[in-house]
């Protein structure tokens, strides 16, 4: 029982460099959210889909784009990196409207350069 | 908007000295209060849920209380292992996005 799983665990990229953090849940949840997470900043939403097919921008969404791949899976792609976007991201799911909680991956570790 | 506020934000205890953590929140028609522990390097684990004032969960040394305004957790003479970050987060009106704390940095000492 998998629960939410990243890939890849750390990177570096160099600044202008693009990639793409990968994200798959195996508790056939509705909802996804990508968050980053800065020192002092707490839990910060970058973008969520509420449901297959649907994406919505949340609190810090610029310079990143995203794609609800299927149920399982949600991506969030950089396209131009930029050493502010160094920081620990980290995917959620929940069942989303019914109260439920949220689980986590252990996050993406990503330094620019 | 909501708003969720964390004290302290860090806590240094020997073990068996019991605390708590406190989580004020301001919500607009809340539908559950969520406490996480996130250990270094990984993703916040969840706890417990809270729904209503009056409710309380207990799992091992650990108790979350909840009123109108704030959510405690109650750590009960607690070990080593217990040091984390622990994180707050509000759900509210028809929205599915909850809103997080900074989170309590707890340390126990041996």
């Amino acid at each position: 029982n998998a629960g939410v799983t990243q890939t890849p665990k750390f990177q570096v990229l160099k600044t202008g460099q693009s990639m793409t953090l990968q994200c798959a849940q195996d508790m056939n949840h509705n909802s996804m959210y990508w968050y980053r997470q800065d020192p002092g900043m707490g839990l910060r939403l970058i973008y969520y889909s509420a449901s297959e097919g649907t994406t919505d921008k949340g609190e810090v969404p610029n310079g990143y784009n995203v794609s609800r791949l299927n149920k399982r899976e949600f991506s969030l792609r950089l396209e131009s990196a930029a050493p502010s976007q160094t920081s620990v991201y980290f995917c959620a799911s929940s069942q989303g409207r019914n109260n439920q909680p949220q689980h986590f991956g252990d996050g993406t570790r990503l330094s620019i350069l | 908007e909501d708003q969720v506020t964390q004290s302290p934000e860090a806590l240094r205890l020997q073990e068996g000295e019991s605390s708590s953590l406190n989580c004020s929140y301001t919500v607009s028609g809340l539908r559950g209060l969520f406490w996480y522990r996130q250990d270094p390097g990984k993703g916040p684990e969840f706890l417990f849920t809270l729904y209503s004032a009056g409710e309380e969960k207990e799992k091992e040394r650990l108790k979350a209380t909840l009123t109108k305004k704030e959510s405690f957790l109650h750590i009960t003479a607690p070990k080593p292992e217990d040091s984390a970050t622990y994180l707050c987060a509000v759900l509210g009106g028809g929205s599915y996005i909850p809103t997080f704390g900074r989170g309590t940095s707890l340390i126990v000492h041996p």
